[in-house]
């Protein structure tokens, strides 16, 4: 079956500096991945999704690779602020209709 | 902006008890998702509507858990008797089109479960 293995240890960085999380994936791939943040209590909210034929995809301070032959997608948070601390979840859709998600990587960041 | 309305936010229950959860998707959301995230851990597709019907349901434990979308809207989650095990977050969302249509989930803010 597939697996997605994120950071399981929280990722501590100073403001200002960039965030890299990384996503790692078993078996097939997927037709398309993506990214959500998830505050405490709270449900996950979509950042950004990118797909098997694409290489990189940005929304303002936010940056996604997928690199079909690693089996791996990046997430950079550039300029990162306090507000950006969070949970980021990976999630990838192997083209049916389900979508695995993996348990997340904590993020803190530091003014 | 639209989102997607669970409730209760937060339930508490002894074992062998029976709880539902109830969500309303967005409009015109055709897919509906009920997913089970235990804390620290992702969260695990339990059932996937699209419209009145399952279109998966393998990981939905059905000898105590029953789903339903009568009319393609509303979606309710019961858990019938709830055992320890199944203290989580219960997280409903909801998306335009399902499978490969490349679309994002919006979620709820979810129901904590607590099973005493």
């Amino acid at each position: 079956s597939q697996k997605i293995e994120q950071n399981s240890e929280a990722l501590n960085i100073q403001e200002g500096k960039t965030a890299t999380l990384t996503c790692n994936y078993t078996n097939y791939s997927p037709a398309y991945l993506q990214w959500y943040r998830q505050d405490p209590g709270r449900g996950p909210v979509f950042l950004l999704l990118i797909r098997e034929n694409e290489k990189e995809k940005r929304k303002e301070r936010l940056k996604v690779t997928f690199d079909t032959t690693l089996k791996q997608s990046l997430f950079h948070i550039t300029a990162s602020q306090p507000a950006d601390s969070a949970t980021y979840l990976c999630a990838l859709n192997t083209g049916g209709f389900k979508t695995i998600f993996g348990a997340g990587t904590r993020l803190f960041v530091k003014a | 902006e639209a989102e997607v309305a669970q409730s209760p936010r937060y339930k508490i229950t002894e074992k062998s008890q029976a709880v539902a959860f109830w969500c309303d998707p967005i409009s015109g959301h055709a897919t509906l998702y009920w997913y089970r995230q235990i804390l620290g851990q992702g969260p695990e597709l339990l059932v996937q509507f699209q419209d009145e019907s399952v279109v998966d349901d393998s990981q939905l434990p059905k000898d105590r858990f029953s789903a339903e979308r009568l009319k393609g809207v509303d979606s309710t989650l019961k858990i019938q008797p709830a055992e320890l095990g199944d203290s989580a977050m219960y997280l409903c969302a909801s998306s335009l089109k399902g499978g490969s249509s490349y679309n994002e989930q919006f979620f709820g803010p979810g129901t904590r479960l607590t099973v005493l």
